[in-house]
């Protein structure tokens, strides 16, 4: 079984509808994180969090909200969905913050918003 | 402002030969530096790092080089192999802040059998 799972992996919805990304770990790590990637632009932060209790904006966080509802499972909405976050959504974890931080990725989800 | 920058959008190589790939940075707070590596469809997996206080670091055909007074490091691969065809992405993590890591936008290599 995968490590990092993400589920929907793909979905379509329209303009204005609240959308739920979901993802679930069982490697043991503290840390989640959801990026967005976007043809050209790489990889780039939404929102992080180190615990349950922590949540962190990252360099993308308008337009989006995220919950931590267990050490293993970090959730990204978008609560009015636009066609210009339409893109492809890691969710990814990493452990304490030790060398060399590698950060552990799913599959991806691929939203489109029409 | 991008502070990761892979330059060459794609590469192509002939199997064998070496594949180099290239990432500058303008952040001096980097203090560690990632390569990932992915294919269609699946997630970013990670392949190599090194430490700024470092200059070279090898596992097995992958090597990564570092310039810290250019702010350059780059990514060996010898001998390509058709199987290293994926998108490789550089990463630089803020050793103050936020601790996060920042991505360039990828390169995307082929391996030409």
């Amino acid at each position: 079984d995968a490590d990092v799972t993400q589920t929907p992996r793909n979905r379509i919805t329209k303009t204005g509808k609240r959308i739920m990304l979901e993802c679930s770990q069982t490697k043991g790590h503290d840390r989640m994180y959801w990026y967005r990637q976007d043809p050209g632009l790489g990889l780039r932060l939404i929102y992080y969090s180190f615990d349950v209790k922590d949540i962190n904006k990252g360099e993308i966080s308008d337009g989006y909200s995220v919950s931590r509802q267990a050490q293993a499972k970090f959730s990204l909405s978008l609560e009015s969905a636009i066609p210009n976050q339409t893109a492809l959504y890691f969710c990814a974890t990493s452990d304490g913050g030790s060398p060399p931080y590698e950060q552990y990725f799913g599959p991806g989800t691929r939203l489109t918003v029409t | 402002d991008q502070q990761v920058k892979q330059n060459s959008p794609s590469l192509s190589v002939q199997e064998g030969r070496i594949s180099i790939l290239n990432c500058d940075y303008t952040n001096s707070m980097f203090d560690y530096f990632l390569w990932y590596k992915k294919y269609p469809a699946e997630g970013p997996t990670f392949l190599i790092s090194i430490s700024s206080i470092k200059d070279k670091n090898e596992d097995g055909r992958f090597t990564v080089f570092l310039n810290k007074s250019a702010k350059h490091l780059s990514l060996h691969i010898v001998p390509s192999q058709p199987g290293d065809s994926a998108v490789y992405f550089c990463a630089a993590r803020n050793g103050a802040g936020s601790y996060q890591l920042t991505f360039g936008k990828g390169t995307k290599l082929s391996v030409i059998p």
